[in-house]
């Protein structure tokens, strides 16, 4: 499976944007990037994920390298409660390794007041 | 709308004791994935259904450990006897088959055994 590489850490202030990197030099063709987050004492959770084409929904942005061997989940204005570990995971979207989920450590994210 | 339901939230037991986690699959799902989570070896997908079959089960770590899916809305991971390295926080997650269907995780069952 292609790996990920992610900051351990990353720190922010409370209503400004936060971008979260990722590398993925090994992305074959046909892998998806998933972010997920989870906060504390609680499950993961979905938050974004794209092919090719930078993508936009209601938690988040992802924009993904033209080459596709990097990406980045960026959060326009942080608060408090996104606050959290983030995982950037490639899915194929087919073969024995479909649906399945490999975490990484992640990004630890703290936002400051 | 209910998300993936996992009973019990909390479970202490000592060790050599038989451990069963549960887990409801959000309505119409048709995969549920069992992950670990511990300090050591973050998260890890131990087993995944498909219309209740079970598809991969590479990640479960020994035969102490066992699960089933006796229908589309209910699911068990099973650990006996249980040991003090098992101790760990369990999620039980869902998805539809469509390709890349984002999973949809419980609040996990935290495993404590003496």
């Amino acid at each position: 499976d292609a790996k990920t590489t992610q900051p351990n850490s990353m720190e922010s202030n409370e209503e400004e944007p936060v971008h979260l990197p990722c590398n993925h030099s090994t992305i074959s063709g046909t892998d998806y990037i998933h972010w997920y987050r989870q906060l504390p004492s609680q499950g993961p959770e979905y938050v974004i994920h794209g092919l090719t084409s930078n993508v936009n929904n209601r938690m988040a942005s992802l924009a993904i390298a033209e080459d596709r061997k990097s990406s980045t989940l960026i959060l326009h204005r942080a608060t408090l409660r996104d606050a959290a570990v983030y995982y950037c995971i490639l899915t194929n979207a087919g073969g024995t390794s479909y649906g399945k989920l490999t975490f990484g450590q992640g990004t630890i994210l703290t936002v400051h007041p | 709308d209910a998300g993936v339901i996992q009973s019990p939230r909390h479970e202490v037991t000592e060790m050599g004791q038989e451990v069963t986690l549960r887990c409801k699959p959000i309505s119409g799902h048709d995969y549920l994935f069992w992950y670990r989570q511990t300090m050591m070896r973050g998260l890890e997908l131990l087993i995944y259904f498909n219309n209740n079959v079970p598809i991969d089960d590479s990640g479960m770590p020994e035969d102490r450990f066992s699960a089933k899916m006796p229908n589309a809305s209910f699911s068990t991971l099973k650990i006996q006897p249980s040991e003090p390295r098992d101790s760990a926080v369990y999620f039980c997650a869902s998805s539809f088959s469509r390709a890349n269907q984002p999973q949809h995780f419980g609040d996990g069952t935290r495993l404590s055994i003496l």
